[in-house]
């Protein structure tokens, strides 16, 4: 079955710090990608989709991912990161070449410095 | 448009006892999937539910079930619990995209479920 690696459990930057959360998932095929943020006490919402076409793409509030196929990864960056960015970020993969499921990573816990 | 509802908020259970939490999608997605997320391990796919048919299922036991109405509302209900189905149960809508897979999900404010 499809799986989702997010290697970083818990990050810790200061204001101003450049991001990048890696995502990788376990085999290819035709896959959408996404990135969910969860701010403290509240909902999980969309950061960004690559469903396809070019394979940067912009999300909300300066974030921005890369799809690279031949890695199977899908990371998550920005460039200077905010004391509001605190919050827990996941990836998901849903894999249509398969069974269609959305596959979570087990999320990123980021804490930025004021 | 009204976002995903959940009910109830929070709930406390002992051992033994079953569960039925209850999800409303945004008006016009017919598409709800159920999420587990505890601490550490993410969110986990428990299934998902799509004119009133299970489309997929995820690995939990038989003691999870779900069903759809055909207003798209949807439960979940939890059999005989156990101290470890203590979890953050969350319900996400979402629209079928034409060429196949998921569009972006919606996600409710979750269902706290204690089991003691």
């Amino acid at each position: 079955a499809q799986s989702v690696s997010q290697h970083n459990h818990h990050v810790i930057l200061s204001e101003a710090a450049s991001l990048e959360l890696g995502c990788n998932y376990s085999y290819g095929g035709t896959v959408n990608l996404f990135w969910y943020v969860q701010y403290p006490g509240q909902h999980l919402q969309l950061l960004l989709k690559y469903f396809s076409g070019d394979p940067l793409v912009k999300g909300i509030k300066g974030f921005e991912a890369e799809f690279i196929k031949s890695k199977f990864s899908f990371n998550l960056r920005k460039p200077s990161v905010q004391w509001s960015d605190t919050a827990e970020y996941f990836c998901a993969v849903n894999d249509l070449s398969r069974d269609d499921k959305i596959i979570f990573g087990k999320g990123t816990r980021l804490h930025i410095l004021p | 448009k009204a976002g995903v509802t959940q009910t109830p908020r929070y709930l406390i259970k002992t051992r033994g006892q079953q569960v039925t939490l209850s999800c409303s999608p945004i008006s016009g997605h017919r598409s709800v999937s159920w999420y587990q997320q505890t601490p550490g391990q993410g969110l986990q796919f428990l299934f998902e539910y799509f004119s009133e048919t299970q489309r997929n299922k995820g690995n939990f036991p038989g003691r999870f079930s779900g069903r759809q109405f055909s207003n798209s509302r949807s439960e979940m209900n939890v059999s005989t619990l156990e101290l470890g189905d203590s979890a953050l149960y969350l319900c996400a809508s979402s629209q079928i995209l034409l060429a196949g897979g998921y569009n972006e999900q919606f996600f409710g404010p979750g269902t706290r479920l204690t089991v003691l």
